[in-house]
Parts: C-alpha cells; structure tokens; sequence
C-alpha cells in the first residue's frame, strides 16, 4: 500500500518553543492531508484538513494561531505547534488522501512532549 | 452530526476464537466505512472498507458488512490470532475526505 511518513517520530521540547512536524507522502500525490491528535487509549480528534496551496481547515476548538498547517507541496505538509505547553503533549497523526484510491493512509505518528 | 460508535474494549479472547467489535453509525446519505487497525506503537492501517449498502469488506480474514437498515458495519473474524492484537477503530467517511472515527476498541488475544 501506499507509504506516508512522519518526521520526527518523536520529540521532546521546553515550554514556550515552537515544534514542526513533517508529513510526507511518499509514491503518490496527496492534494489532501489531515492532521489528527490522539490521546492515550483515545479515539483521534480530527484537528485540520489541510489543501496544497491553500489555507487550511480547522476543526472546531482548534486554535489556527497555535497549531499552523502548510501544504507547501502534493507531497509535504507540516504542522508547527507554536509556543507549545504541556498540554499540548499528545500524538500527533497525519494521513494523506489518494484521490484516485479514495482510501486515505495514515502517517506512523509523531510523539510530543513538552516539558 | 455525523457520529460513529463502537463497542467498548478491551475485549479479550483466546486463540482462534471468533471474534465481533460492533460499529454503528449516524450519517447523512450513505458514506463509505472503513476498519482501520493500529498495532501497539504504530500508526493506523487501512483493514478493509464497504462504499455502499450490502457490500462486504475483507482483508486478513477479517470481514465486515455495510448494513444500511440496521446502520451498523461490525467487524468479524473466525479465527484470531495473538498476532491480531491491536486497536481497531471504526471510521465513516464525511465530506471532503474527512474521517470521523469511532472510539477505538482494544483487542487482546491470549495464546
């Protein structure tokens, strides 16, 4: 099936700095990713979607300043936690959309703690 | 709003029993649904999926079929394996791409 990566796989920072997170889709084209946030033992809350060239979706209860989305490419998105705080300590998962399989495929996960 | 609901876990079972995690759904029209599994430290895995009423979805001799009348998509084997422990997750999809999921149910098979 079709591969997508994420990079870091984890990482641990200080209060008040920023994170960003790659998501890469590797042997396919993906004009659609989504970020989603998972918490431990917990469903994954959708937080955005993201579009090449165009500004993301958010969900609900996410804040846009603090969680930054760019689709700079078919293949690249990232998500950048800004002036991160222990509570936005989570898992954090993107998946790609292959618009010709219709199947959307997931990213391993990317671990954030902040201390 | 559209919704999924899952059974909850965990569920434990003995090899080679015959397993069910019951889906059911809240959609407006008639989404595609999808089992995605997510083993212990990796991310989430396509298993199968249905894109309209009474098809079947199987993959790995899980199965699972898309009910419109009892708005359910549970997901069945006959036979697990130890290897088969994981996450399961029930997912309907919404517009623009966008997966709602369910709550996840934890599967543990013991040999």
């Amino acid at each position: 099936g079709a591969v997508v990566s994420q990079h870091p796989s984890w990482v641990i920072c200080k209060s008040g700095t920023s994170v960003k997170i790659e998501c890469r889709s590797l042997d396919f084209q993906a004009t659609t990713m989504f970020w989603y946030r998972q918490f431990p033992k917990q469903s994954l809350m959708l937080m955005a979607t993201s579009n090449e060239g165009s500004k993301a979706t958010y969900e609900q209860g996410v804040e846009k300043d603090k969680f930054l989305i760019n689709h700079a490419s078919l293949t690249l998105s990232t998500l950048t936690v800004t002036s991160a705080h222990p509570e936005d300590s989570s898992f954090y998962i993107c998946s790609a959309r292959d618009g010709v399989a219709d199947t959307q495929y997931f990213g391993p996960g990317t671990r954030l703690t902040v201390l | 709003g559209d919704s999924v609901t899952q059974m909850e876990g965990p569920v434990t079972l003995s090899e080679e029993a015959f397993l069910t995690i019951n889906c059911t759904y809240t959609a407006t029209g008639y989404p595609s649904l999808f089992w995605y599994v997510q083993y212990p430290g990796e991310g989430l895995q396509l298993l199968l999926k249905a894109t309209k009423a009474d098809d079947k979805g199987s993959n790995k001799g899980f199965e699972a079929t898309y009910r419109k009348e009892t708005t359910s998509f549970h997901l069945e084997k006959g036979s697990v394996q130890v290897s088969d422990s994981a996450v399961y997750f029930c997912a309907l999809g919404g517009r623009g791409g966008k997966l709602i999921f369910g709550q996840g149910t934890e599967l543990s098979v013991k040999p």
